[in-house]
């Protein structure tokens, strides 16, 4: 019964592919969001969805894209990978005025090699 | 530009110790300020949060201080228990449309609680 969960939880690729990262939360939850957790730690939005509109766009290369087919579900699609994209990638959700409080899956780590 | 500034970067501390990680954030717009736990492997997860126009909130051994006028807010951890090891975020946001949902992470605090 994991409240938000993320695949895979590893992910090894070399530079120049395409991949994608799903996540799905069964909170019932109306906003989730995607984060990049670097290699010193540090957490940073990059994009936020409320019933499946994109709120919250950072300045990401456009190599990122994320979709969400539905409520339950924000998937993050990247293209060309570059090394500099090696990190954590962390799904959150949160539900209505709460948007503070953000409930986070266990993260999926990307390696560019 | 980081927004949050989150001090010291590590601290280790004593079983029944009280280790106290300082945040400071200038944009006054913000109105919410959460801290989160992450241990290893995790995802953070909420700790305790805070509005501006409360000091101090307490849940259970954490206490978070809140001081409006300096732009500060610092997280206690009472009686520390090897458990508590764990990073620490502190985090701001504000309640705009443009802004909805998005936190702005401190550096994040590595805290070692010894047996």
């Amino acid at each position: 019964d994991t409240a938000v969960s993320q695949t895979p939880k590893y992910l090894v690729t070399q530079m120049g592919n395409d991949k994608s990262i799903k996540c799905e939360q069964n909170l019932g939850h109306d906003t989730m969001y995607w984060y990049k957790q670097d290699s010193k730690k540090f957490l940073k939005i990059m994009f936020s969805y409320n019933n499946k509109e994109l709120i919250i766009n950072e300045t990401v290369p456009n190599r990122f894209s994320p979709k969400s087919p539905d409520k339950a579900h924000l998937n993050l699609h990247i293209n060309s990978l570059e090394l500099g994209d090696s990190a954590v990638y962390f799904c959150a959700s949160s539900q209505g005025v709460a948007v503070y409080e953000q409930y986070f899956g266990p993260g999926t780590r990307l390696t560019v090699t | 530009q980081q927004q949050v500034k989150q001090s010291p970067q590590s601290l280790i501390v004593q079983k029944g110790g009280i280790p106290i990680i300082n945040c400071a954030y200038e944009n006054t717009a913000f109105d919410y300020f959460p801290w989160y736990q992450q241990f290893p492997g995790k995802g953070p997860a909420l700790l305790i949060a805070i509005r501006p126009d409360v000091s101090e909130k307490k849940e259970g051994r954490f206490t978070i201080s809140f001081n409006k006028s300096a732009k500060q807010f610092s997280l206690h951890i009472m009686d520390s228990q090897p458990g508590d090891s764990a990073t620490y975020f502190c985090a701001a946001g504000r309640g705009t449309t443009d802004s909805w949902g998005k936190l702005q992470f401190g550096a994040g605090t590595q805290v070692v609680v010894t047996p």
